[in-house]
Parts: C-alpha cells; sequence; structure tokens
C-alpha cells in the first residue's frame, strides 16, 4: 500500500465538531475510494470520485458526510457534526482504472475519535 | 446482509504449516475476488486476486482457489510464517455493478505459533 498517502493518521475531535480526512493518491492513479471500518468489522464502502467527479456515493450516509476530489490537490472526506458513532477507521484507497482486474490499493488509514 | 462471509474469527497454526483461510459470498454476480493482508494500525495490503474465469492463482507461498458452484474461495499459505500473522480480508466486486466497489468480509486473524 505504499504510495496512498493519508492524513491525518490519527485525529480526535468532540461531539459536533467537523472531521476533515485527506487522501492522495498513489501517482498515475486517477480513481479514489474510501471504506470505514468500525471496530470489530470489516470494511464498508463508501464512495468512489475520479478528479472533479463523484462516481459512486452509494456507501456514504445520506447527512453530515461528503467527499470531493478537485482537480488540484487531495481527496477530502469530510464529516460535519461528528458523533461518537463516526469513531472509526477510514482508508483511502486508489487504482488507475475502474474495471475488474485494476487492484486497488489502501492507504495506511486515518482513525477518528470522537468524545 | 452480509454478501461476503468469513465465518472463523480467528485461526491459529504452527509455523511451517499449512493455513487455510475461508471465504463464502453469496452474490453469484461478484466476478473478481481479492485477499487483503492486514496488520494493527496500518491499511489492508494486497495479497493475492483472481477472476472468476479461473479457478486458481498462485503467487509463491500464497494460492487462492476459486469453486464458483459453491461460492467459496479459500486462501492457502503454505509454509505458513511468523511474519504471517496478521487480519486477513477477503472481498468482491462485480463488473456490473461497480467493478471498485468492494465488498469485505469481517476478516480472520491469523496466527501463527513458532
Amino acid at each position: 500500500n505504499a504510495g496512498v498517502m493519508q492524513n491525518p493518521r490519527h485525529l480526535v475531535r468532540r461531539r459536533g465538531q467537523e472531521a476533515r480526512l485527506r487522501c492522495s493518491p498513489m501517482k498515475g492513479h486517477s480513481h479514489v475510494y474510501w471504506y470505514r471500518q468500525l471496530p470489530e468489522e470489516g470494511l464498508k464502502f463508501m464512495v468512489y470520485l475520479q478528479k472533479e467527479n463523484i462516481i459512486d456515493e452509494s456507501g456514504m450516509p445520506k447527512e453530515r458526510f461528503s467527499a470531493e476530489f478537485p482537480k488540484e490537490g487531495p481527496s477530502i472526506l469530510r464529516i460535519q457534526q461528528v458523533v461518537r458513532g463516526d469513531s472509526a477507521a477510514y482508508f483511502c484507497a486508489s487504482s488507475p482504472g475502474a474495471t475488474s482486474g485494476n487492484t486497488i490499493y489502501f492507504g495506511e488509514g486515518s482513525w477518528l475519535t470522537v468524545v | 446482509d452480509q454478501q461476503v462471509k468469513q465465518n472463523s474469527p480467528s485461526l491459529s497454526v504452527q509455523e511451517g504449516r499449512i493455513s487455510i483461510l475461508n471465504c463464502d459470498y453469496t452474490n453469484s454476480m461478484f466476478d473478481y475476488f481479492l485477499w487483503y493482508k492486514k496488520y494493527p494500525a496500518e491499511g489492508p495490503t494486497f495479497l493475492i486476486s483472481i477472476s472468476s474465469i479461473k479457478d486458481k492463482n498462485e503467487d509463491g507461498r500464497f494460492t487462492v482457489f476459486l469453486n464458483k458452484s459453491a461460492k467459496h474461495l479459500s486462501l492457502h499459505i503454505v509454509p505458513s510464517q511468523p511474519g504471517d500473522s496478521a487480519v486477513y480480508f477477503c472481498a468482491a466486486s462485480a463488473s456490473n455493478q461497480g467493478a471498485q466497489k468492494l465488498v469485505f468480509g469481517q476478516g480472520t486473524r491469523l496466527t501463527i505459533n513458532p
């Protein structure tokens, strides 16, 4: 998973604050994905983006969560008015394309703790 | 609905022996399967994958077997080494449902005993 850079690695927020998680894909990759892992569970798909486009956000909670992948700069996952249940590990991944056979590569994750 | 299931939360194997991790799926549209390995506080690391047109794929000590009729796949690690101790996730995707939208199992914690 070398190459997909996420920051911050750890983030603590109080209930009601905003959390912003950043992801820079591997060099040459134009497809970015966000996954969430709750404690003791597997990873769950949240959103799939290409530059300036959200392709599939079927796994995103309808409220408070948003994602973007601007023309310049990293992809951002934004969580507004965080609640305790948002505490999780958030993993970004990237791939060069979107067809089967293009394995996605994960970053090291951002651990959000809401207190 | 858990479309990808790893029914064994944990597995303990002696060093040098074979480790076999199992995974079952329910969605018949899945056509690409992957195994990831994860250490604590790190991201998942890709290990090996298999397309539904194959029934076996091998890479060094790792072999993945796919039984489409049983909707079952397994990962074999031989010989097992202490560094293989980690959580292993099985994942699947469907070309016509978003090829990169991986559905993960809950993971199996593998412990290799020296």
